[in-house]
């Protein structure tokens, strides 16, 4: 692994679905971020967690959860998926504790489709 | 309110020079980011500033007044690759990034 990865790369579900979206870094990064990308509007944030073990809520945590069992490792869980979920989902991860720089660092993202 | 405002799109042509503004407002300022966006691709670093003044970095610059509450990116010798969106990003007093929609870049030959 380089980076930060994420899975599956596009998903189509039913309604009603639960679906998990991975995300895996390896970079050690003490930070991850889950965000979601729409037409016209900016990254707008689900969920982050600043270090393992923790997790908290951004703009739009609505229908979304989180967990942070390790470092590595940030999946997404959508428990019943309505079609305003779908989307397209960046994992991303930065290193803000070593400072307050806070670049954050992107994996390819997930295309989602919710019908 | 946290909010930013850049231009939705802009067409500049290969050769030229383009200056993408971005006005904030955010609940504290902790620096501003420019990220680049291909399309159907991740978000990629392009710049950092947290002090006022002009940050060069090869063909891009980037400008911050934090007084003014506004950036501007800046890019020289246009090539064709550098059609994309361009997005702004303030880091809050939380050092929480955020996001404006973007401005999508057009180059034309």
């Amino acid at each position: 692994i380089a980076g930060i990865t994420q899975a599956p790369t596009s998903q189509i579900l039913a309604a009603g679905r639960r679906m998990t979206l991975r995300c895996t870094q390896d970079m050690r990064h003490n930070a991850m971020y889950w965000y979601r990308q729409d037409l016209g509007l900016g990254l707008r944030l689900i969920h982050y967690s600043n270090t393992a073990g923790t997790t908290g809520k951004g703009e739009v945590p609505d229908g979304y959860s989180v967990s942070r069992a390790n470092t590595d490792d940030f999946p997404l869980t959508l428990a019943s998926a309505v079609p305003s979920q779908t989307s397209v989902y960046f994992c991303a991860s930065s290193d803000a504790e070593s400072s307050s720089y806070n670049e954050q660092f992107f994996g390819p993202g997930t295309r989602l489709t919710v019908l | 309110g946290q909010n930013i405002d850049q231009p939705t799109e802009m067409t500049a042509t290969e050769g030229a020079i383009v200056q993408i503004n971005c006005t904030y407002q955010t609940s504290g300022f902790n620096g501003l980011f420019w990220y680049q966006q291909h399309a159907g691709e991740a978000p990629t670093f392009l710049s950092y500033n947290v002090l006022d003044g002009l940050e060069e970095k090869g063909r891009f610059s980037s400008f911050l007044s934090r007084s003014k509450g506004y950036s501007y990116l800046l890019l020289k010798e246009l090539q064709m690759k550098d059609s994309a969106s361009y997005l702004c990003a303030p880091m809050d007093s939380n050092y929480q990034l955020i996001w404006g929609a973007g401005t999508k870049l057009i180059i034309k030959p």
